[in-house]
């Protein structure tokens, strides 16, 4: 079956403007994780959503982070004003339920850089 | 807190060598333990987890880990490196409840032919 995929594969964009990274989980999946690959970084976790529980947002680096996931399924990472820090690669991931011992099927990520 | 260190952000081998990369975990309460690999270009694939059953475990493409408790330890194995396995691999700790993978920084395996 069809994995996680992420579009768009890479992204270009000038300091300040806003960007919108979508994820698309495996269906039937409950869980969906963002997580940021920064060069020398690792994996910085950035939000999780559950089903229809509040999102656990504690990894968001700053406020001008949001996430949505709309239908259970499709979601959306939106960085306003975006700024040269913020350039790196954006993980999708997705669980059956997200509990911790689950494998995370991953996408091929997003490569953001912000000019 | 839960946290782990990969040490060695490249490790070089050469082919038909044994593969060691090495992973030391922290964490307050039983772990779930897992290697992933990622290779150019791609997202990350599972080698291999453990969740609390035999402390060795085997994985995909030869790679084997062994949990050792007293060690805090989880490194990853394969006994003979072949070219396909360059890549980048990520040692990973979870528990139960928690909501996110906690991940090591990585290492870059090289196969030298």
């Amino acid at each position: 079956g069809a994995g996680v995929s992420q579009s768009p594969s890479n992204k270009v964009t000038e300091k300040g403007k806003d960007v919108e990274l979508r994820c698309d989980p495996i269906s039937g999946h409950t869980a969906l994780y963002w997580y940021r690959q920064s060069l020398g970084q690792g994996l910085e976790f950035l939000i999780y959503f559950q089903g229809n529980s509040a999102p656990d947002k504690s990894g968001l680096p700053s406020d001008r982070f949001s996430a949505e996931r709309t239908g259970g399924s499709v979601s959306t990472l939106t960085i306003q004003r975006t700024q040269q820090e913020d350039s790196a690669v954006y993980l999708c991931a997705s669980s059956l339920g997200g509990q911790g011992a689950e494998e995370q099927y991953f996408g091929p990520g997003t490569r953001l850089t912000v000019t | 807190a839960q946290s782990v260190t990969q040490l060695g952000s490249h490790v070089s081998v050469s082919e038909g060598a044994l593969v060691l990369l090495r992973c030391n975990y922290s964490s307050s309460v039983p772990p779930y333990l897992f290697w992933y690999v990622q290779y150019p270009n791609q997202g990350l694939q599972l080698l291999l987890k453990y969740t609390s059953a035999a402390t060795l475990v085997k994985g995909i493409n030869g790679f084997e880990a062994e949990f050792k408790k007293s060690e805090t330890s989880f490194h990853l194995t394969k006994p003979s490196a072949h070219m396909s396995d360059a890549a980048e691999y990520f040692c990973a700790v979870s528990y139960t409840g928690a909501n996110n993978l906690f991940f090591g920084t990585g290492t870059r395996l090289t196969v030298i032919p």
